[in-house]
């Protein structure tokens, strides 16, 4: 199966600052690598995904960008706020299977 | 349009209990599964079903058991608690374009 690994797992950024967290997969058939934010005590929401077919994508101040040759995906938060302060996942799925592999997770604190 | 729903939210057993946590989705999705969420192990993958009938093991299956024999309903049963159990667990559902829609979880306790 799919192996995804997260990094780092701790993030402290000053208000206004970028984030970055990176990650891994190990089977080179996954096709599909979408974020989840989870704030506590509440479900995982899809902030964006991006599929292997594309090599980055933005949503205002959300980019993920995608290297197939390396296998690693990428999170970046610009601007950051204090509502950016959460747990966020990334995630890969093997075309033509169902299960999504999540990685171990990033707590983000964004200091005021 | 309700989209998952988990049920309970909250739950404490005794070790040795049996209990049943339940899911159902009105999407009419036929991909729906189970995962188990661990401080600082991300959600891992329990069980899953491709469609009514059909169920398959995931990551951590041990201790779980699951059937599907409606498109809308995929309950876990836990047959005989234990403290390792203590978790929170998602059910989540996927339509045709991998879109995967989480329930709002349980919190279960095993003391």
């Amino acid at each position: 199966g799919e192996n995804v690994e997260q990094h780092p797992s701790t993030l402290s950024v000053q208000e206004g600052d970028s984030a970055v967290i990176k990650c891994t997969y190990s089977d080179s058939a996954s096709n599909y690598f979408p974020w989840y934010k989870q704030e506590l005590g509440k479900r995982p929401q899809l902030i964006i995904d991006i599929r292997s077919n594309v090599g980055e994508k933005k949503d205002q101040r959300i980019a993920v960008t995608l290297n197939k040759t390396a296998k690693h995906f990428s999170l970046h938060i610009t601007e950051t706020q204090p509502e950016d302060s959460a747990v966020y996942f990334c995630a890969a799925v093997i075309t033509n299977d169902y299960k999504l592999s999540f990685g171990a997770g990033t707590t983000v604190t964004v200091r005021a | 349009n309700a989209g998952v729903t988990q049920t309970p939210k909250f739950q404490v057993l005794k070790t040795g209990q049996s209990m049943t946590l339940q899911c159902a989705q009105d999407m009419n999705h036929e991909y729906m599964s189970w995962y188990r969420q661990d401080p600082g192990m991300g959600l891992r993958l329990i069980h899953y079903s491709v469609g009514a009938g059909i169920t398959d093991q995931g990551e951590v299956p041990n201790g779980y058991n699951v059937s599907r024999s409606t498109t809308e309903d995929f309950p876990l049963r836990l047959l005989s608690a234990a403290p390792s159990q203590t978790s929170v667990y998602f059910c989540a559902s996927r339509d045709w374009n991998y879109g995967y829609t989480f329930g709002s979880g349980t919190r279960l306790t095993v003391v």
